[in-house]
């Protein structure tokens, strides 16, 4: 079984420009995190859905950033416009279910660099 | 509040020797889950093991087992005969039944020398 996908795997892009990153979940996955890792500050989590639906985006930066899930496969998170604090590794995870006993499963990363 | 601790920033082992990863958590939740990720220097990250608190054996998957004590709080990973290979920053993460998230430590890097 293919694992959770996310394109592109590296981004360079200058200030001001508009990013777009991509996640495919695991087939059958009703959950999807959105997370960020810097040096900094480590792993941080952005946003998270349930079957589709936004549950908590408490961790989401500041109104550049937006995420989307229009449906069970595809999900998109957006900056715009970036900043080069906004350089970091960003991270989709799918799992089954929302239980303590779920594993969240990590996608290859997308590494982000705003010039 | 959930937290986890991993108070070893940096671990040295020789190749084929056993080491231990240290993690103590803190949860006012009676179930929750705990579980170890691998992140190598290509940057993925790897999920490990996972150990339930309910669990009353200590989980064991290949090379890698969890030392479980569950009255101290503490989910330490053993990686027996240690490869090359195993060379990587290592994060414990709890999630909770409160929670659908999962809260990460701060991680340990690990090297494995010759």
């Amino acid at each position: 079984d293919a694992g959770v996908i996310q394109s592109p795997r590296h981004e360079v892009t200058e200030m001001g420009q508009e990013v777009t990153l991509r996640c495919k979940p695991i087939s059958g996955h009703d959950y999807l995190f959105w997370y960020r890792q810097t040096m900094m500050r480590g792993l941080e989590l952005l946003i998270y859905f349930n079957n589709n639906v936004p549950i908590d985006d408490s961790g989401m930066p500041e109104d550049r950033f937006s995420a989307k899930m229009p449906n069970a496969s595809f999900s998109t998170l957006k900056i715009q416009p970036s900043e080069p604090r906004d350089s970091a590794v960003y991270f989709c995870a799918s799992s089954l279910g929302g239980a303590s006993t779920d594993t969240q499963y990590f996608g290859p990363g997308t590494r982000l660099t705003v010039l | 509040a959930q937290k986890i601790t991993q108070t070893q920033p940096g671990m040295f082992v020789q190749e084929k020797e056993a080491v231990t990863l240290d993690c103590t958590y803190d949860t006012s939740d009676q179930s929750y889950g705990l579980f170890w990720y691998k992140q190598p220097s290509s940057g993925e990250m790897i999920f490990l093991i996972y150990q339930g608190s309910y669990d009353e054996q200590n989980a064991t998957e290949g090379r890698y087992s969890l030392n479980f004590q569950k009255a101290r709080k503490s989910a330490n990973l053993v990686i027996s005969a240690s490869q090359l290979g195993d060379s990587a920053m290592y994060f414990c993460a709890m999630r909770s039944s409160g929670y659908s998230t999962l809260t990460f430590g701060k991680g340990t890097m690990l090297l494995v020398s010759p």
